[in-house]
C-alpha cells in the first residue's frame, strides 16, 4: 500500500505568491517523522523541512512551512513568496518509528514558478 | 559538509551485462540506501543497509543485489541488466536511528540499458 500520496503531479504559481503542496500519509505507528525534499532540474535532493508526529507546532523554515493535520494524516508544504528558483520537483517522505530506518517517498509534485 | 558521491553521472549498458553502481559517503553514517526514481512513481527503495555487511530489502529488490564491505561504501549490483532497469538511481546516507535523521543524497546515476 502506498504510504505517501501526493495527488498533484504539477502546479503553476505566479512569482511572489504562495503555493501549497499536498501530502497525505498512511501509518499505524504513533511515532513517525515527515520530510519534504526539493529536487531542482540539476537532480540533487535538498532537504527542506521536518515535522515529527509528536511536535505540537507546525514546522517552519524560512519561506517553508508545514501545515500538519495529524487527524487527517496530512502534511502539506506551504511555500510563501514564490521565487523563480523554487521551480523544482518536491517530494514528501516519511520515516516510521519502528526503527527500520527506511524513508518512504511520494510520487512528487512539479512546481513551475511564472514571472 | 556531508558528501555522498556516486561513481557515475551517466551510464549506458547492454542488456545482460553485470552493472555496478558505487556510492561513497564521507560522514561515517551508519545507514545507506539505494533508490530508483521514475516519472510518476517518485523514489522507490531498492535496498538499504544499517551497518557493514548488513542489508535489508526495500520495496523493489528484484533484479538487484547490494554489497557493503566498508562503512563508507555501498554498491548496487544489477546481475543481468534489463531494459526495464533503465532509470535514475539515487544513493543516500543517514546517521543513526532517530526519527529525525536527515538523509543526504548523491547526485544520481542515470542508467540506460540498451
Amino acid at each position: 500500500a502506498q504510504k505517501i500520496t501526493q495527488t498533484q503531479p504539477g502546479m503553476f504559481v505566479q512569482e511572489k505568491e504562495a503555493v501549497t503542496l499536498d501530502c497525505t500519509y498512511d501509518t499505524s505507528d504513533p511515532s513517525y517523522g515527515l520530510f519534504w525534499y526539493k529536487q531542482p532540474s540539476s537532480g540533487e535532493m535538498i532537504f527542506l523541512i521536518y515535522q515529527g508526529s509528536y511536535d505540537q507546532q507546525n514546522a517552519t523554515e524560512g519561506r517553508y512551512s508545514l501545515n500538519f493535520q495529524k487527524a487527517r494524516k496530512s502534511a502539506n508544504l506551504v511555500i510563501s513568496a514564490s521565487q523563480l528558483g523554487d521551480s523544482a520537483m518536491y517530494f514528501c517522505a516519511m520515516r516510521e518509528g519502528r526503527g527500520d530506518y527506511k524513508l518512504s517517498f511520494g510520487a512528487g509534485t512539479t512546481v513551475t514558478v511564472r514571472a | 559538509d556531508v558528501k555522498v558521491t556516486q561513481s557515475s553521472r551517466y551510464l549506458v549498458k547492454r542488456t545482460g551485462e553485470k552493472v555496478f553502481l558505487e556510492c561513497v559517503q564521507d560522514m561515517d553514517h551508519e545507514n545507506m540506501f539505494w533508490y530508483r526514481q521514475d516519472p510518476g512513481l517518485g523514489l522507490r527503495l531498492i535496498y538499504f543497509s544499517y551497518d557493514v555487511k548488513m542489508k535489508e530489502k526495500g520495496d523493489i529488490p528484484e533484479g538487484y543485489s547490494v554489497s557493503r564491505e566498508k562503512k563508507e561504501r555501498f554498491s548496487l549490483i544489477l546481475e543481468s541488466a534489463s531494459t526495464n532497469q533503465t532509470s535514475m538511481y539515487l544513493c543516500a546516507s543517514s546517521l543513526g536511528s532517530s526519527l529525525f535523521t536527515e538523509a543526504f543524497f548523491g547526485q544520481g546515476t542515470r542508467l540506460t540499458v540498451v
